[in-house]
């Protein structure tokens, strides 16, 4: 099956640092999500993309969807201590609605 | 706020023993979907749900795992027997309209099996 892969699978920032990660696939994706888990936590919503070239911000935080539908990016801007968490990249396997998870990237915001 | 409940919050058991795990999803959401995240890992959907009906299970180890939404509302995950191998957080998450890709996720339950 299709498989997403992100990087880094882990970061240490200093509080106030902008952020960047990746999520990358073989195949297409015709829509990108990206997911924040918290600690003993579910996973919860950040950004959905849904075009290929968008551009979407909610807060602090802009993805992109890649041009060649095969790879999305997420920046965090000025980190806070609450952002620690692993960020996880997901998409629809084709012509399902059957969400796939990307292997995650472990940030930790160091105060 | 609704969100998606999920019990019991924590199990643990012993090898080749039956255990379950309950899923109320939010109110409304017709797609429900049970996923196990094992350590470090990435959530691996088990089984997506459409109303009452199984819309894939692909990956859902049939020997030992079964799910079932019987009026299309709650929904439970069964483990009989289960192995070492099933310990991971197992997670339930529905959502309105899957062409979002927003799925409400619950706190899950972590199984760990001695």
């Amino acid at each position: 099956g299709q498989q997403l892969n992100q990087s880094p699978q882990s970061m240490f920032i200093q509080e106030g640092e902008d952020v960047s990660m990746n999520c990358t696939s073989s195949s297409i994706f015709n829509t990108w999500l990206w997911y924040k888990q918290d600690p003993g936590e579910g996973p919860v919503l950040l950004i959905a993309l849904y075009k290929a070239g968008e551009l979407t911000s909610n807060g602090r935080l802009t993805a992109q969807f890649g041009i060649t539908r095969k790879d999305s990016f997420l920046n965090i801007s000025a980190s806070i201590p609450s952002d620690v968490g692993i960020y996880f990249c997901a998409g629809p396997e084709s012509g399902t609605y059957k969400y796939i998870f990307g292997t995650g990237t472990r940030l930790k915001v160091l105060a | 706020e609704a969100e998606v409940a999920q019990s019991p919050r924590y199990k643990i058991t012993e090898k080749s023993q039956a255990v379950a795990f309950w899923c109320d999803p939010i109110s409304g959401h017709a797609t429900l979907y049970w996923y196990r995240q094992i350590l470090g890992q990435g959530p691996e959907l088990l089984v997506q749900f459409q109303d009452e009906s199984v819309v894939d299970d692909s990956q859902l180890p049939k020997d030992r795992f079964s799910a079932e939404r019987l009026k299309g509302v709650d929904s439970t995950l069964k483990i009989q027997p289960a192995e070492l191998g099933d310990s991971a957080m197992y997670l339930c998450a529905s959502s309105v309209d899957p062409n979002t890709g927003e799925l409400f996720f619950g706190e899950g339950s972590r199984l760990t099996v001695l």
